[in-house]
């Protein structure tokens, strides 16, 4: 079975910090990892994705992760904030067949001026 | 640019009436999904559905559930009694194909159960 853990329910910036929100999987088969973006009343965004390629992977918005297997890890980094990056992020692992993708419980960015 | 959409933005509906949700999935995408989230909770995976057929469910998706791709460019989600617990935020979303892992999310039907 597939799980995903966002460590940090909430997590608060100053606008031009790095940015660094964690996501650890457990997968018994060779994950495929996403983070996605979900702004106020909207739908969710795809950020970036890892199939197996390039461990670390860059996204829109300058954001990226790196996927570590030692540590099962995916977290995701954004080297400045911008208030416009203020948003719901969460985590998500998909089996090998992509029919079932599970969610992280979601981390909450705040970005103070 | 295509995108997923989903009508009606908002549902209202008394315990007990049926339901139906829909989506249109971007134009050749073949694999399709539903997804629920509880208003202040993770995003929950309900079903996926490929070449005319569910192929995943999880155990949200209970009797009272149904998909149906009823022509080239809908799918809906039926829920057939509804009850107060199923008031979420309900997504639709689409998927190019076997080598295209990631899909793309309708902006959401806000279902409320009175």
């Amino acid at each position: 079975a597939q799980s995903v853990t966002q460590l940090g329910s909430h997590v608060s910036v100053s606008e031009g910090a790095l940015v660094l929100l964690r996501c650890n999987y457990s997968s018994s088969v060779p994950p495929y990892l996403f983070w996605y973006v979900q702004y106020p009343n909207q739908g969710l965004q795809l950020l970036l994705k890892y199939t197996s390629a390039a461990t670390l992977v860059k996204g829109i918005n300058g954001f990226e992760a790196e996927f570590k297997k030692s540590e099962t890890s995916f977290h995701l980094t954004k080297p400045s904030a911008h208030m416009r990056d203020a948003a719901e992020y969460f985590c998500a692992v998909s089996d090998d067949g992509g029919f079932k993708t599970i969610f992280g419980a979601g981390t909450r960015l705040f970005v103070k001026a | 640019e295509p995108e997923v959409t989903q009508t009606p933005s908002h549902q209202v509906t008394q315990m007990g009436q049926e339901v139906i949700l829909r989506c249109v999935p971007i134009s050749n995408h073949l694999y399709f999904y539903w997804y629920r989230q509880i208003l202040g909770q993770k995003v929950e995976f309900l079903v996926s559905f490929y070449n005319n057929e569910i192929s995943e469910k999880s155990e949200i998706f209970d009797d009272q559930f149904s998909v149906e791709r009823p022509d080239g460019s809908n799918f809906t989600l039926k829920i057939r009694s509804t009850k107060l617990e199923d008031s979420a935020m309900y997504f639709c979303a689409s998927r190019a194909g076997a080598s295209f892992y990631e899909q793309y999310f309708g902006p959401g039907t806000r279902l409320t159960v009175t």
